[in-house]
């Protein structure tokens, strides 16, 4: 079976420090790709970042970057300068070419001022 | 349209009862997704719609769920005889590509916030 696990309900940071989200999944698959989504108080969910698989280079965009590490099934989310606007519920998902994505219960990310 | 929107955002309704929630997504997309998303938890998948065929319903919790496509654009999700353990946030999201490339970026509707009481 093909799960996501996040082992970090809640996470807190004070503003402008940097922060690790871990995320880890399970799968026998050797193509698919990793997404990590933000879900703020509005409860809209917004792509943050994405990697495939077969990339070895991390993802970056802007302040956010991932570090990929295919052996051991990690895909952790670092988040850079961190804003109070990055205050959210952050979500790791993984997707093979059957269309699904499949999710981690998420890690609560709370920003201090 | 500029993004995938759904309606109503917000659905109260009575055990027992019938309800359809609606999902517009994005103009030009080919696939559409439907998540059930319980509170503090990630969503589940429960069917998706390439164009008009629906080639999988394996997410759908029961046959009281189905779901439409029929023009290929608007999607609805109906719940028949509506159970409390129904109540959760329903999720649209839509994808470009019709030929299931997994790198292809899902966006996601506001979502209906169901409560069946």
């Amino acid at each position: 079976a093909q799960t996501v696990t996040q082992s970090q309900p809640e996470m807190s940071v004070q503003e402008a420090e940097t922060v690790t989200l871990s995320c880890t999944y399970d799968t026998s698959e050797s193509d698919y790709y990793l997404f990590w989504y933000k879900q703020p108080p509005s409860r809209q969910m917004i792509l943050v970042i994405r990697q495939e698989a077969y990339k070895q280079q991390n993802a970056t965009e802007n302040r956010f970057s991932v570090n990929f590490q295919k052996a051991a099934k990690s895909f952790s989310l670092k988040i850079s300068d961190s804003q109070l606007g990055d205050a959210a519920m952050y979500f790791c998902a993984y997707r093979i070419v059957n269309y699904q994505l499949i999710w981690g219960a998420g890690t609560k990310l709370i920003i201090k001022p | 349209g500029a993004g995938v929107s759904q309606s109503p955002r917000y659905k109260v309704t009575k055990r027992g009862q019938d309800v359809t929630l609606r999902c517009d997504p994005i103009s030009s997309h080919a696939t559409l997704y439907w998540y059930q998303q319980a509170l503090g938890q990630g969503p589940e998948f429960l069917t998706y719609f390439n164009y008009e065929a629906q080639p999988d319903k394996s997410g759908l919790p029961s046959d009281r769920f189905s779901a439409e496509r029929p023009e290929g654009s608007i999607s609805t999700l109906t719940i028949q005889r509506t159970e409390q353990r129904d109540s959760a946030m329903y999720r649209c999201a839509s994808s470009l590509g019709n030929s299931g490339r997994a790198g292809d970026t899902q966006y996601f509707g506001p979502g209906t916030r169901l409560t069946v009481l």
